[in-house]
C-alpha cells in the first residue's frame, strides 16, 4: 500500500513567521506535487518535482519555495507566512502520468 | 474561467436513488479523465479513470464527450456511505501533465 505521510494534521503560526511543511512517501515515487485546496477554488497546484532536486512552479507558486534533497521527501516553505496562506495543504505523489495519483492526508495551517 | 467546472451541489438523495453529476473542461488539449472521491477531512481518493468508450465500476458509470467536452459520472443505487465529495480532475496535456482538479461536487445521501 503505497503511503503520503505529512508532518502536521494541524498547524498555527502567526503572520512573518517561517513555515516548513513536510511530506513522505515510501513507494519510490518521481514524481511529488504540493497542493493547497479552499472552498469553491478546489485543488490548485502550488510546485511540484518529478526528480530529485527538481521543481517546477505550479499555477500558484507565490510565497512558497520547494526543497527535494532525497526522492522520499518533499518540503514546501512559506519564507513569510502571511493570513491568505492560511488553507488545506495536501501533498501528493505518482510514479508516472498514467498510474494513480496518492495523496497524504492534509495539513490544515492557520495563520493569525 | 475555471479550466474544470462543476456544480458544487450539495445534491441530497435518498438511498437507493441514481445521481449523475457532470464536468466541463476548457482545455481541449486534455489528455486523460479522472473522478476522485473525497470524504469529510480527508484527502482525495482515485475513484475511476474515465475512457472515451465509457467505463462502469459496479454502481458507478463515467463517460465522456469530447467533442463536448463535458464528463458525467452516474452513481446507482446510491449508499449513504457514498455521501462525499466528489472531484472531477482532468490531465491538462503538454509539459510535465499537470492534473487539474475541479472544485467538487457534494453529495448527501440519506436515508
Amino acid at each position: 500500500d503505497v503511503k503520503v505521510t505529512q508532518s502536521s494534521r494541524y498547524l498555527v503560526k502567526r503572520t512573518g513567521e517561517k513555515v516548513f511543511l513536510e511530506c513522505v512517501q515510501d513507494m519510490d515515487h518521481e514524481n511529488m506535487f504540493w497542493y493547497r485546496q479552499d472552498p469553491g477554488l478546489g485543488l490548485r497546484l502550488i510546485y511540484f518535482s518529478y526528480d530529485v532536486k527538481m521543481k517546477e512552479k505550479g499555477d500558484i507558486p507565490e510565497g512558497y519555495s520547494v526543497s527535494r534533497e532525497k526522492k522520499e521527501r518533499f518540503s514546501l516553505i512559506l519564507e513569510s507566512a502571511s493570513t491568505n496562506q492560511t488553507s488545506m495543504y495536501l501533498c501528493a505523489s505518482r510514479r508516472t502520468v498514467q498510474e494513480t495519483q496518492y495523496f497524504g492526508p492534509g495539513t490544515r495551517l492557520l495563520v493569525l | 474561467r475555471k479550466e474544470v467546472e462543476q456544480d458544487p451541489g450539495p445534491f441530497n438523495v435518498p438511498e437507493g436513488a441514481t445521481v449523475a453529476f457532470n464536468c466541463t473542461y476548457s482545455n481541449s488539449a486534455s489528455q486523460s479523465f479522472f473522478w476522485y472521491r473525497q470524504d469529510c477531512r480527508k484527502e482525495p481518493k482515485l475513484l475511476m479513470s474515465v475512457y472515451s468508450s465509457g467505463n462502469e465500476d459496479g454502481r458507478f458509470t463515467a463517460q465522456l464527450n469530447r467533442a463536448s467536452q463535458y464528463i458525467s459520472l452516474l452513481i446507482r443505487d446510491s449508499k449513504l456511505s457514498d455521501s462525499a465529495t466528489y472531484l472531477c480532475v482532468v490531465l491538462r496535456g503538454g509539459g510535465y501533465n499537470k492534473l487539474i482538479f475541479g472544485a467538487g461536487t457534494r453529495l448527501a445521501v440519506h436515508p
